[in-house]
């Protein structure tokens, strides 16, 4: 059964950073890439970003409104993802999901439990 | 503003059928056969209900179905009960700078 489990979320100031991580199981991690969607409170979905597998060089890509603050990387060896995000700010206030492809991969169909992120002085 | 254009609310009483639009453009619903829709109920994290516009993920009931006519994108969901009452959210792979889109999200209200 796939499982991920997101966590590092909380609350920081509009300008800090805060890391998130998604450890994950079931599934073969290093062939898999991994995407970071969010969700502000009473708001839609919002695709964030996502890492390739190291068969695809680690290629990442973001959204418009987090490129060049936010930065995924990811660890094979301990079958987990990270989200680093800095430079925040209130309207990155969210729940943070990791999430994996299903079939065709034209579709998210694993999600984790999701990690809130509030930014506030 | 969200990239796909969904109602905002739909509803209906057990046993009745509902659908939810999905409107996109040509760069994205009606460019892909990659429309795929996610059920959320408060508190919890989406779950896909049908992928590839109308094809059905093990373990979700028939009565959902998923179908696309140009630009726009329907999930229908016949002999509603009250469980499916959540919110649902269609979603798109896109040839822009951002390759998935999301729908503003539409609540169903079972009667």
């Amino acid at each position: 059964e796939v499982q991920l489990v997101e966590s590092g979320g909380g609350l920081v100031q509009p300008g800090g950073s805060l890391k998130l991580s998604c450890a994950a199981s079931g599934f073969t991690f290093s062939g898999s890439a991994m995407h970071w969607v969010r969700q502000a409170s009473g708001k839609g979905l919002e695709w964030v970003g996502r890492i390739r597998s190291n068969a695809n060089s680690y290629a990442t890509g973001y959204a418009a409104s987090v490129k060049g603050r936010f930065t995924i990387s990811r660890d094979d060896s301990k079958n987990t993802a990270f989200l680093q995000m800095n430079s925040l700010k209130t309207e990155d206030t969210a729940v943070y999901y990791c999430t994996r492809l299903g079939v065709g991969a034209t579709n998210f169909q694993h999600w984790g439990q999701g990690t809130l992120v509030t930014v506030s002085s | 503003q969200s990239a796909l254009t969904q109602p905002a609310s739909v509803s209906g009483s057990p046993g009745q059928s509902i659908t939810i639009s999905c409107t996109g453009t040509s760069s994205d619903v009606g460019g892909y056969n990659y429309v795929s829709w996610y059920q959320q109920h408060p508190g919890k994290a989406p779950k896909l209900m049908i992928y590839d516009v109308s094809n059905r993920p093990s373990g979700v009931p028939d009565r959902f179905s998923g179908s696309k006519s140009g630009n726009t994108a329907s999930l229908t969901i016949s002999g509603l009960q009250a469980e499916d009452e959540a919110d649902y959210y269609c979603s798109s792979y896109t040839s822009s700078s951002t390759p998935w889109v999301f729908g503003g999200g539409t609540k169903l209200t079972v009667l």
